[in-house]
């Protein structure tokens, strides 16, 4: 069955830096985008990154845009985000998702449980 | 960027009753969106796709309509596992969420 899990979530001060890792299985990585989505503390839903399925397109969010940075590892069926600069507005629950695919802007259909990003001094 | 606003914000409904929620965006997305159920300190879970295609495993009391700008979200019988909060995405353009509905019982 798919299955996402993320890790590397914590406690980081303001300006500090944090890298985010969702390892996937169940199905053939290689073939599919993976999205990053985060959700405030009582708050909505947030698109922040993708990443296509062969790494030849990103595209971030405004609201992190320079600050993160989405990859993946295709031998180790991992993604990351490497988020820098971090603000308070950062704290969230951070989730990967699977892109469905077949289209050019996809939605998704499996999500990880999540992994929260706190940015407090 | 396209915005996504959703209507109400919350809604007190009955086990049995039909459930409508809007989502209009700021342009048009064709045909291009999707409905989330979130229950708390929970994922996200697909309901429906590209407008009205149920995902896999989802009961068919849950439909969805519409185009251009305006859709719609029906739970023909709500119950008590709807109770939660909806989000409908456009996936037209990048990708944005709408601010939720929460489904609350009366």
């Amino acid at each position: 069955q798919v299955q996402l899990v993320e890790s590397g979530g914590g406690v980081v001060q303001p300006g500090r830096s944090l890298r985010l890792s969702c390892v996937a299985s169940g199905f053939t990585f290689s073939t599919y985008r993976i999205h990053w989505v985060r959700q405030a503390p009582g708050k909505g839903l947030e698109w922040v990154a993708v990443i296509w399925y062969d790494g030849s397109n990103k595209y971030y969010a405004d609201s992190v845009k320079g600050r993160f940075t989405i990859s993946r590892d295709d031998s180790k069926n991992t993604v990351h985000l490497q988020m820098n600069s971090l603000r308070a507005e950062d704290t969230a629950v951070y989730y990967c998702a699977r892109g469905a695919g077949g289209s050019y802007y996809d939605y998704c259909d499996y999500w990880g449980q999540g992994t929260l990003v706190t940015v407090s001094s | 960027d396209i915005q996504m606003t959703q209507s109400p914000s919350t809604l007190s409904a009955s086990v049995g009753d039909r459930v409508t929620i809007t989502c209009r965006a700021s342009q048009s997305i064709s045909s291009w969106l999707a409905w989330y159920q979130q229950k708390p300190g929970k994922a996200p879970k697909v309901l429906i796709y590209e407008t009205s295609s149920l995902e896999s495993g989802v009961p068919s009391r849950f439909s969805g309509s519409g185009s251009g700008t305006e859709f719609t979200l029906t739970i023909s019988s709500l119950q008590p596992d709807d109770f939660a909060t909806y989000y409908c995405q456009q996936y037209n353009s990048f990708w944005t969420f709408g601010q939720g509905t929460r489904v609350e019982i009366k």
